[in-house]
């Protein structure tokens, strides 16, 4: 049962450009919801987070959206830069610990 | 402060081996939890340990085990290792088990042959 999808597998933008990432879930228990970038060889790094009380989060150039109605969100990156390119991956939370549940992932590629 | 550190980074083992995994949280940190990515199955949850108490469990059969000391140091150990157990095991740590930000480790990638 996979409560976290990312249902788009690879991304390309250019460089300047806005990068759109998205995630849809299933269950309406999560209470955070956070974006991780990945690269190869590394750990997954924390990017930005939201909870399930609000409808946005913004850090510099990273804004997370959440509908709760469509049990969506999306991660936008404004402007994209080369450095960007990664493995981005969304995770959700239940309330009662700190487990998450981890999307399959979205290899952004921004190209100069 | 240093960040959350995996030792050993590269390991490889044969089929019907055990292999242990240590993981040192960043400093101040109570709450240590692992994680399995697979190509094929993306990023699972294998355990959570606070204050040398597993929390929470994952859906991994019970060769898989873990466990924390009082310094909030994580070990992970897989007995009778499968060539499925390949994977790149993941530490993350985070003040506490409220905390929902969690910093991730580098891995320590395992191949089993």
């Amino acid at each position: 049962d996979q409560q976290v999808k990312q249902n788009s597998p690879s991304l390309s933008v250019q460089e300047g450009r806005i990068s759109i990432l998205n995630c849809d879930y299933t269950n309406s228990m999560f209470d955070y919801f956070l974006w991780y970038k990945k690269y190869p060889a590394e750990g997954p790094t924390f990017l930005i987070s939201i909870s399930s009380i609000k409808d946005k989060n913004e850090d510099g150039r990273f804004t997370v959206f959440l509908n709760k109605s469509a049990k969506h969100l999306s991660l936008h990156i404004v402007p994209s830069q080369p450095g960007d390119s990664a493995v981005y991956f969304c995770a959700a939370r239940f309330p009662s610990g700190s487990r998450l549940t981890f999307g399959e992932g979205t290899q952004l590629t921004v190209n100069p | 402060k240093a960040g959350v550190t995996q030792t050993p980074r590269y390991l490889i083992k044969t089929r019907g081996q055990q292999v242990t995994l240590s993981c040192s949280p960043i400093s101040g940190h109570r709450s240590v939890s692992w994680y399995q990515q697979t190509p094929g199955q993306g990023l699972q949850f294998l355990f959570e340990y606070f204050s040398e108490t597993q929390r929470n469990k994952g859906n991994f059969p019970g060769r898989f085990s873990g466990r924390q000391f009082s310094n909030s140091r994580s070990e992970m150990n897989v007995s009778t290792l499968e060539l499925g157990d390949s994977a790149l095991y993941l530490c993350a740590s985070s003040p506490g088990p409220s905390s929902y930000e969690q910093y991730f480790g580098p891995g320590t990638r395992l191949t089993v042959t």
